[in-house]
Protein backbone atom coordinates (compact mmCIF):
# COMPACT_ATOMS: atom_id res chain seq x y z
CA UNK A 1 0.00 0.00 0.00
CA UNK A 2 0.96 3.22 -0.77
CA UNK A 3 2.79 5.53 2.61
CA UNK A 4 3.17 8.84 3.45
CA UNK A 5 6.98 9.45 4.09
CA UNK A 6 8.83 11.48 6.67
CA UNK A 7 12.50 12.47 7.38
CA UNK A 8 14.20 12.55 9.32
CA UNK A 9 12.66 10.77 11.79
CA UNK A 10 14.23 12.64 14.48
CA UNK A 11 15.72 16.37 14.51
CA UNK A 12 17.55 18.07 17.16
CA UNK A 13 18.57 21.63 16.76
CA UNK A 14 19.69 24.50 18.82
CA UNK A 15 17.50 27.23 19.48
CA UNK A 16 17.46 30.05 16.85
CA UNK A 17 18.40 27.53 13.92
CA UNK A 18 16.56 26.74 10.88
CA UNK A 19 14.99 23.41 10.29
CA UNK A 20 13.73 21.85 7.17
CA UNK A 21 11.73 18.87 7.85
CA UNK A 22 10.71 16.85 4.56
CA UNK A 23 7.55 14.84 3.21
CA UNK A 24 7.17 12.47 0.39
CA UNK A 25 3.09 12.22 -0.13
CA UNK A 26 1.20 9.75 -1.97
CA UNK A 27 2.13 10.31 -5.83
CA UNK A 28 -1.30 10.98 -6.82
CA UNK A 29 -2.50 12.63 -4.19
CA UNK A 30 -3.50 16.61 -4.21
CA UNK A 31 -3.87 18.47 -0.77
CA UNK A 32 -1.48 18.13 1.28
CA UNK A 33 -1.08 19.10 5.27
CA UNK A 34 1.40 19.12 8.21
CA UNK A 35 -0.30 18.75 12.07
CA UNK A 36 2.04 18.51 15.15
CA UNK A 37 1.92 16.98 18.92
CA UNK A 38 3.56 18.45 21.21
CA UNK A 39 4.12 15.32 24.03
CA UNK A 40 1.26 14.36 25.98
CA UNK A 41 -0.93 17.05 23.66
CA UNK A 42 -3.46 16.45 20.95
CA UNK A 43 -2.42 16.58 17.26
CA UNK A 44 -2.60 20.24 16.19
CA UNK A 45 -3.43 21.24 12.70
CA UNK A 46 -0.96 23.99 11.11
CA UNK A 47 -1.39 24.27 7.38
CA UNK A 48 -3.24 23.04 4.12
CA UNK A 49 -1.54 23.00 0.90
CA UNK A 50 -3.32 22.68 -2.79
CA UNK A 51 -3.02 23.63 -5.88
CA UNK A 52 0.49 24.98 -5.09
CA UNK A 53 -0.52 27.15 -2.04
CA UNK A 54 -1.85 27.33 1.12
CA UNK A 55 -5.22 26.76 1.73
CA UNK A 56 -5.87 27.06 5.32
CA UNK A 57 -3.61 27.37 8.53
CA UNK A 58 -4.33 27.55 11.92
CA UNK A 59 -2.99 30.25 14.33
CA UNK A 60 0.18 28.39 15.04
CA UNK A 61 1.50 28.54 11.96
CA UNK A 62 3.26 32.28 11.68
CA UNK A 63 5.95 33.70 9.80
CA UNK A 64 8.11 31.74 11.21
CA UNK A 65 6.52 28.50 9.28
CA UNK A 66 6.43 27.86 5.31
CA UNK A 67 5.70 25.38 3.25
CA UNK A 68 6.95 24.27 0.05
CA UNK A 69 6.10 21.69 -2.86
CA UNK A 70 9.63 22.45 -4.15
CA UNK A 71 8.92 19.26 -7.07
CA UNK A 72 6.30 16.78 -8.42
CA UNK A 73 6.92 14.48 -5.15
CA UNK A 74 8.63 16.81 -1.74
CA UNK A 75 6.50 18.66 0.85
CA UNK A 76 8.63 20.29 2.88
CA UNK A 77 7.94 22.20 6.49
CA UNK A 78 10.67 24.99 6.91
CA UNK A 79 10.53 26.74 10.43
CA UNK A 80 12.78 29.90 10.06
CA UNK A 81 13.86 30.36 14.27
CA UNK A 82 13.14 27.79 16.03
CA UNK A 83 11.78 28.10 19.65
CA UNK A 84 12.00 25.76 22.60
CA UNK A 85 8.24 25.59 22.22
CA UNK A 86 8.24 23.99 18.48
CA UNK A 87 9.71 21.07 19.71
CA UNK A 88 7.20 18.30 19.14
CA UNK A 89 6.43 15.58 16.53
CA UNK A 90 5.69 16.36 12.67
CA UNK A 91 3.06 14.54 10.94
CA UNK A 92 2.90 15.17 7.25
CA UNK A 93 -0.14 13.98 5.53
CA UNK A 94 -1.90 14.25 2.58
CA UNK A 95 -5.39 12.60 0.34
CA UNK A 96 -6.68 13.21 -2.74
CA UNK A 97 -9.74 14.74 -2.03
CA UNK A 98 -9.25 16.94 0.53
CA UNK A 99 -12.82 17.95 2.25
CA UNK A 100 -14.56 14.96 4.18
CA UNK A 101 -11.73 12.48 3.54
CA UNK A 102 -9.39 10.21 5.69
CA UNK A 103 -5.71 11.34 6.09
CA UNK A 104 -3.06 9.76 4.90
CA UNK A 105 -0.15 10.13 7.65
CA UNK A 106 3.23 9.48 7.56
CA UNK A 107 5.36 8.14 10.75
CA UNK A 108 6.35 11.77 11.79
CA UNK A 109 9.12 13.76 12.71
CA UNK A 110 10.27 14.02 15.96
CA UNK A 111 11.93 17.50 16.61
CA UNK A 112 13.78 18.67 19.86
CA UNK A 113 14.97 21.85 20.23
CA UNK A 114 17.65 22.45 22.65
CA UNK B 1 -15.33 26.51 15.69
CA UNK B 2 -15.19 22.78 15.75
CA UNK B 3 -14.11 20.53 18.36
CA UNK B 4 -13.79 17.16 19.44
CA UNK B 5 -13.98 16.01 23.22
CA UNK B 6 -13.08 12.17 24.34
CA UNK B 7 -13.28 10.68 27.31
CA UNK B 8 -10.48 11.07 29.24
CA UNK B 9 -8.19 8.27 29.80
CA UNK B 10 -5.74 6.66 30.22
CA UNK B 11 -8.47 3.50 30.05
CA UNK B 12 -7.08 -0.11 31.50
CA UNK B 13 -8.84 -3.22 30.46
CA UNK B 14 -8.04 -6.88 30.54
CA UNK B 15 -8.27 -8.99 27.92
CA UNK B 16 -11.41 -10.01 25.77
CA UNK B 17 -13.30 -7.03 28.22
CA UNK B 18 -15.47 -4.67 26.59
CA UNK B 19 -14.18 -1.35 25.04
CA UNK B 20 -15.97 1.90 25.02
CA UNK B 21 -14.48 5.16 24.28
CA UNK B 22 -16.44 7.99 24.43
CA UNK B 23 -16.18 10.70 21.55
CA UNK B 24 -18.77 14.33 21.03
CA UNK B 25 -18.22 16.70 18.29
CA UNK B 26 -19.34 20.43 18.23
CA UNK B 27 -19.02 21.65 14.16
CA UNK B 28 -20.55 23.80 11.76
CA UNK B 29 -23.05 21.40 9.01
CA UNK B 30 -22.19 17.82 8.68
CA UNK B 31 -18.66 16.59 8.84
CA UNK B 32 -16.78 13.26 8.43
CA UNK B 33 -15.69 11.67 11.21
CA UNK B 34 -12.84 9.25 12.12
CA UNK B 35 -11.13 7.37 14.83
CA UNK B 36 -7.49 7.14 14.48
CA UNK B 37 -4.97 4.80 16.18
CA UNK B 38 -1.20 5.66 17.14
CA UNK B 39 0.62 2.32 18.10
CA UNK B 40 3.99 3.26 20.15
CA UNK B 41 6.65 4.42 18.71
CA UNK B 42 4.18 5.19 15.22
CA UNK B 43 2.32 7.23 13.37
CA UNK B 44 -1.46 7.90 13.21
CA UNK B 45 -3.44 5.35 11.34
CA UNK B 46 -7.20 5.23 10.01
CA UNK B 47 -8.80 3.02 11.94
CA UNK B 48 -12.48 3.34 10.69
CA UNK B 49 -14.49 6.51 9.44
CA UNK B 50 -18.41 7.51 8.99
CA UNK B 51 -19.22 10.05 6.68
CA UNK B 52 -22.94 10.47 7.29
CA UNK B 53 -25.51 10.25 10.23
CA UNK B 54 -26.24 6.52 10.96
CA UNK B 55 -23.40 5.40 9.15
CA UNK B 56 -21.59 2.81 10.73
CA UNK B 57 -17.46 2.20 10.51
CA UNK B 58 -15.99 -0.88 10.75
CA UNK B 59 -12.25 -2.61 11.38
CA UNK B 60 -10.50 -5.31 12.92
CA UNK B 61 -13.72 -5.46 15.22
CA UNK B 62 -13.99 -1.41 16.32
CA UNK B 63 -17.43 0.10 15.37
CA UNK B 64 -18.68 3.38 15.61
CA UNK B 65 -22.10 4.83 14.76
CA UNK B 66 -22.34 8.00 13.10
CA UNK B 67 -25.16 9.95 15.59
CA UNK B 68 -26.40 12.94 14.60
CA UNK B 69 -29.24 13.31 17.32
CA UNK B 70 -26.52 13.42 20.02
CA UNK B 71 -23.56 14.31 17.76
CA UNK B 72 -21.35 11.47 19.05
CA UNK B 73 -19.34 8.74 17.33
CA UNK B 74 -17.99 6.29 20.25
CA UNK B 75 -15.76 3.49 20.16
CA UNK B 76 -16.38 0.03 21.02
CA UNK B 77 -15.02 -3.13 20.95
CA UNK B 78 -16.83 -6.48 22.21
CA UNK B 79 -13.50 -8.37 22.95
CA UNK B 80 -10.06 -6.10 23.72
CA UNK B 81 -6.74 -7.82 22.22
CA UNK B 82 -3.06 -6.80 24.00
CA UNK B 83 -2.65 -5.82 20.70
CA UNK B 84 -4.70 -3.33 21.09
CA UNK B 85 -2.97 -1.01 23.27
CA UNK B 86 -2.39 2.14 22.08
CA UNK B 87 -4.02 5.64 21.90
CA UNK B 88 -7.60 6.65 20.36
CA UNK B 89 -7.97 9.99 18.32
CA UNK B 90 -11.60 10.70 17.30
CA UNK B 91 -11.37 13.29 14.56
CA UNK B 92 -13.81 15.07 12.19
CA UNK B 93 -13.00 16.96 8.84
CA UNK B 94 -15.70 19.60 7.49
CA UNK B 95 -16.92 18.91 4.06
CA UNK B 96 -15.30 22.04 3.21
CA UNK B 97 -12.92 22.84 0.70
CA UNK B 98 -9.76 23.20 3.71
CA UNK B 99 -10.16 19.24 4.50
CA UNK B 100 -8.86 20.59 7.94
CA UNK B 101 -9.07 17.82 10.80
CA UNK B 102 -9.65 18.31 14.01
CA UNK B 103 -8.70 16.16 17.16
CA UNK B 104 -9.79 15.19 20.27
CA UNK B 105 -7.58 14.53 23.40
CA UNK B 106 -6.75 11.33 22.33
CA UNK B 107 -7.33 8.17 24.55
CA UNK B 108 -4.73 5.63 25.71
CA UNK B 109 -5.68 2.34 26.52
CA UNK B 110 -3.68 -0.36 27.91
CA UNK B 111 -4.80 -4.10 27.75
CA UNK B 112 -3.39 -6.54 30.15
CA UNK B 113 -3.48 -9.95 29.56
Amino acid sequence: EPEVTQTPSHQVTQMGQEVILRCVPISNHLYFYWYRQILGQKVEFLVSFYNNEISEKSEIFDDQFSVERPDGSNFTLKIRSTKLEDSAMYFCASNLQGAGEKLFFGSGTQLSVL
Amino acid sequence: GDSVTQMEGPVTLSEEAFLTINCTYTATGYPSLFWYVQYPGEGLQLLLKATKADDKGSNKGFEATYRKETTSFHLEKGSVQVSDSAVYFCALTPNTNAGKSTFGDGTTLTVKP
